[in-house]
């Protein structure tokens, strides 16, 4: 079957615009997750969903960052006001189930840069 | 918090040669340990996982034991294959409630040499 989607696959920007990335998940996957690859950090989480439960937003690194989940399966990750910091390569990931056991299935992301 | 320490790359070997990539971890609970790929130009793939001390995870060929004694999930294949070549990301997720959020290693680049 299909797997998860992320579009733009690319999305260059200047700084100080506001910039929104689209997730589909796997149908039927209640668990999403937003991830975020730099050079200097790594791979980082940044927001879960579950279900309807409210997000954990734990990883978002400051208030210009947002996500939403509509309908339990798309979701939209918005950073404002974009600085050059935020470049990077931000992965959508979505599981069956939630639960530390579960496989995460990864999409191909977004490679933002911000000039 | 929780952490998984990778041994630093880049890895380069010729190939049939055997391949150990050292992983260790902290954690306050007992978490699920993976081991996901990204090859180049393509998205992270799980490559193996293991749920449970002395579980042993295998894809592949690839292998790896949980080891709790020792905090330990090492990724071993017994002869590489050129295709293997990618960056391989140690990860564990905490059991419970809540967000089972991936923390992942700083990963390993791997580079297998006809």
């Amino acid at each position: 079957g299909a797997g998860v989607s992320q579009s733009p696959s690319n999305k260059v920007t200047e700084k100080g615009k506001d910039v929104e990335l689209r997730c589909d998940p796997i149908s039927g996957h209640t668990a999403l997750y937003w991830y975020r690859q730099s050079l200097g950090q790594g791979l980082e989480f940044l927001i879960y969903f579950q279900g309807n439960s409210a997000p954990d937003k734990s990883g978002l690194p400051s208030d210009r960052f947002s996500a939403e989940r509509t309908g339990g399966s798309v979701s939209t990750l918005t950073i404002q006001r974009t600085q050059q910091e935020d470049s990077a390569v931000y992965l959508c990931a979505s599981s069956p189930l939630a639960g530390g056991a579960n496989t995460q299935y990864f999409g191909p992301g977004t490679r933002l840069t911000v000039l | 918090g929780d952490s998984v320490t990778q041994m630093e790359g880049p890895v380069t070997l010729s190939e049939e040669a055997f391949l150990t990539i050292n992983c260790t971890y902290t954690a306050t609970g007992y978490p699920s340990l993976f081991w996901y790929v990204q090859y180049p130009g393509e998205g992270l793939q799980l490559l193996l996982k293991a749920t449970k001390a002395d579980d042993k995870g295998s894809n592949k060929g690839f292998e790896a034991t949980y080891r709790k004694e020792t905090t330990s999930f090492h990724l071993e294949k017994g002869s590489v294959q050129v295709s293997d070549s990618a960056v391989y990301f140690c990860a564990l997720s905490e059991r419970g409630q809540g967000a089972q959020k991936l923390v992942f290693g700083q990963g390993t680049r791997l580079t297998i040499n006809p």
